[in-house]
């Protein structure tokens, strides 16, 4: 069974960079039928799609977060990486890893989610 | 402001039918038939309830079906049960640069 667990710290200062990592279990994440995705959810809000990356290396961002995103992969560990610069109170969100399904483009497995929050 | 539109709220009683819309354009919804849904309960992961508009994963009850018309997708939970009591998110391909997009979500109450 697929699994993703995110890791990373629950709390970050402002304008500081945020760097969370998803690990793949049960599953190899160089599959070339799946892009791998972050997605966020301010608390009490609705999700926000961050961006995605395909094995390779190839990425899709957020237009709205794109200045701000990398995301990379590290096949070798079967993980993934998130980083968001300048963070502010806005970016407060539990934030989730995905396996986008490439067929179908959707997000089929998700992780259980962390909460990040931007305090000083 | 989600890109997809969704009611914030409906209700219906144990055994009724609701159906929850989501409405975008032909940039979104309209242009691609790679509409899906997610059930969050509180605290939790979304779950993937519905993809490619009406396709149902393994192990989600047939009570659940998805269609589209136009732009605007619909959620349709028939025979409802007090465990359906969740938030709702519809979600569509966007093309090449907005890539996926999702509703503001639906709090689903069983009466």
């Amino acid at each position: 069974q697929l699994q993703l667990q995110e890791s990373g710290p629950g709390l970050v200062k402002p304008s500081e960079t945020l760097s969370l990592t998803c690990t793949v279990s049960g599953g190899s994440i160089s599959s070339s039928s799946y892009y791998w995705g972050w997605i966020r959810q301010p608390p009490g809000k609705g999700l926000e799609w961050i961006g995605s990356i395909y094995y390779g290396g190839s990425t899709y961002y957020n237009p709205s977060l794109k200045s701000r995103v990398t995301i990379s992969v590290d096949t070798s560990k079967n993980q993934f990486s998130l980083k968001l610069s300048s963070m502010t109170a806005a970016d407060t969100a539990a934030y989730y890893c995905a396996r986008l399904w490439l067929q179908f483009l959707v997000f089929d497995y998700w992780g259980q989610g962390t909460l990040v929050t931007v305090s000083s | 402001q989600s890109a997809l539109t969704q009611p914030p709220s409906a209700s219906g009683s144990p055994g009724q039918s609701v159906t929850i819309s989501c409405t975008g354009t032909s940039s979104d919804v309209g242009g691609y038939n790679y509409v899906s849904w997610f059930q969050q309960h509180p605290g939790k992961a979304p779950k993937l309830m519905i993809y490619e508009v009406s396709k149902r994963p393994s192990g989600v009850p047939d009570r659940f079906s998805g269609s589209t018309s136009g732009n605007t997708a619909s959620l349709t939970v028939s025979g409802l049960r007090a465990e359906d009591e969740a938030d709702y998110y519809c979600s569509s391909y966007a093309g090449s640069n907005n890539h996926v997009v999702f509703g503001g979500g639906t709090k689903l109450t069983v009466l």
